[in-house]
């Protein structure tokens, strides 16, 4: 089936920089979406893309739907100590997959205050 | 406003029984989804319901697996016979309506087989 292959698995940062991760796929998707999720909790969407090339921010996170439709990446910006989390890209490919979301497998974000 | 609810939130049980997992979505929303997510993984597709039509469970791992879902909202997950391998926080979500919409996650329920 589909995959997303997500990087970095992990990061460690201090308090303040910058951070950039991404997803790919050997395959085209029609929309991409970018979760955080909190120990013990489900994952709650930040941004969602609709549009190759589309840029969309959302407060200090940027995403973009990447002109192949075959990825995608998340920034964000000046970290703080709550950006701690797991962050997920997922898509959805269209054709027989209606419906269904494809995850990646997560980065781990820590910040050092 | 209410969000999607899943309960119980945690849920031990012995290797060979049977486990139902609940999950109320948010009201209104006619598309329902449930995943797995193992231990340090991404989340895996199981099933989806999208109104009143046949549910798509290509995502169900074994035959040991079923859901449904009751008047177009609540829905059960049921887990027969479990097996060590079951274990795994199993997540419910809700969208408006079917296709590529955002989908609203509840908090998952954490099942143990021992």
């Amino acid at each position: 089936g589909q995959q997303l292959n997500q990087s970095p698995q992990s990061m460690f940062i201090q308090e303040g920089e910058d951070v950039s991760m991404n997803c790919t796929s050997s395959s085209i998707f029609n929309t991409w979406l970018w979760y955080k999720q909190d120990p013990g909790e489900g994952p709650v969407l930040l941004i969602a893309l609709y549009k190759a090339g589309e840029l969309t921010s959302n407060g200090r996170l940027t995403a973009q739907f990447g002109i192949t439709r075959k990825d995608s990446f998340l920034n964000i910006s000046a970290s703080i100590p709550s950006d701690v989390g797991i962050y997920f890209c997922a898509g959805f490919a269209g054709g027989t997959s209606y419906g269904k979301l494809t995850f990646g497998q997560g980065t781990i974000l820590t910040v050092h205050p | 406003g209410a969000g999607v609810s899943q309960s119980p939130s945690n849920k031990v049980t012995e290797k060979g029984k049977d486990v139902e997992l609940r999950c109320d979505p948010i009201s209104g929303h006619t598309a329902l989804y449930w995943y797995r997510q193992s231990l340090g993984q991404g989340l895996e597709f199981l099933i989806y319901f999208q109104g009143n039509s046949a549910p798509d469970k290509s995502g169900l791992p074994s035959d040991r697996f079923s859901a449904e879902r009751t008047g177009g909202s609540v829905s059960t997950l049921t887990i027969q016979r479990t097996q060590q391998e079951d274990s795994a926080v199993y997540l419910c979500a809700s969208s408006p309506s079917r296709g590529y919409n955002e989908q609203f996650f509840g908090p998952g329920t954490r099942l143990t087989v021992l």
